[in-house]
């Protein structure tokens, strides 16, 4: 089974400033015929189904905004939140969606100082 | 508006069966692959299973933790998804999501949740 581990587990970070959570994945999920990382990002907020923001590591999903993004390649992916704002706090989880069993990270939670 | 919204689930005890499903709407369900995750305070977002579509033979594919006990279905005619759970666990306390697999891009819908409460 592809291990996806995520840092850090959580983190605090200011209104306005830039919050970085990191993935890694024990193997690579770069699918070849296409080649993209197959590799996604989903924010998490109490009471709702989680949301995708990013997919193939860098895509942002339509309507996500453009303070989220994705990068990263081969088996280290970073999302990046700019100019974080209050409806950011939530856990974070990659997912990778390569191979079966499709796997997540453990999750990071974000919290807004 | 593409929908997919989930009914089933609630308390069950340990060995009991549970069936979830879920109906899609605003999009066209037989051409997807579909699965179900499952979210536990303890260890997160945990993939379950998946049924592919017709071309590919619905084939079906299962988290080992899940193998054996679990089997997911789908009635194209219905736009109809359904989880049936046997020999359920403790462990499998959750809430369950059914999730539209998009074309390479990951989960990119999702039901509301449906919450399997596995308890004596």
């Amino acid at each position: 089974d592809v291990v996806m581990i995520q840092s850090p587990d959580s983190l605090a970070v200011s209104l306005g400033e830039r919050a970085t959570i990191n993935c890694r994945s024990s193997q690579n999920v770069l699918y070849r015929p296409d080649g993209n990382e197959y590799l996604s990002w989903y924010q998490l907020k109490p009471g709702q189904p989680p949301k995708l923001l990013v997919y193939w590591a860098s895509t942002r999903e339509p309507g996500v905004p453009d303070r989220f993004s994705g990068s990263g390649s081969g088996t280290d992916f970073t999302l990046t939140i700019n100019r974080v704002q209050a409806e950011d706090a939530a856990v974070y989880y990659c997912e990778q969606y390569y191979s079966s069993p499709y796997t997540f990270g453990q999750g990071t939670r974000l919290e807004i100082k | 508006e593409e929908k997919l919204v989930q009914s089933g689930g609630g308390l069950v005890q340990p060995g009991g069966s549970l069936r979830l499903s879920c109906v899609v709407s605003g999009f066209t369900f037989r051409i997807h692959f579909m699965d179900w995750v499952r979210q536990t305070p303890g260890k997160g977002l945990e993939w379950v299973g998946r049924i592919k579509d017709k071309p590919n033979d619905y084939g079906t594919d299962y988290a080992a933790s899940v193998k054996g006990r679990f089997t997911i279905s789908r009635d194209d005619s219905k736009n109809l998804l359904s989880l049936q759970m046997n020999g359920l666990k403790t462990e499998d306390t959750a809430m369950y999501y059914c999730v539209r697999a998009g074309y390479g891009k990951g989960y990119d819908r999702w039901g509301q949740g449906t919450l399997v409460t596995v308890s004596s």
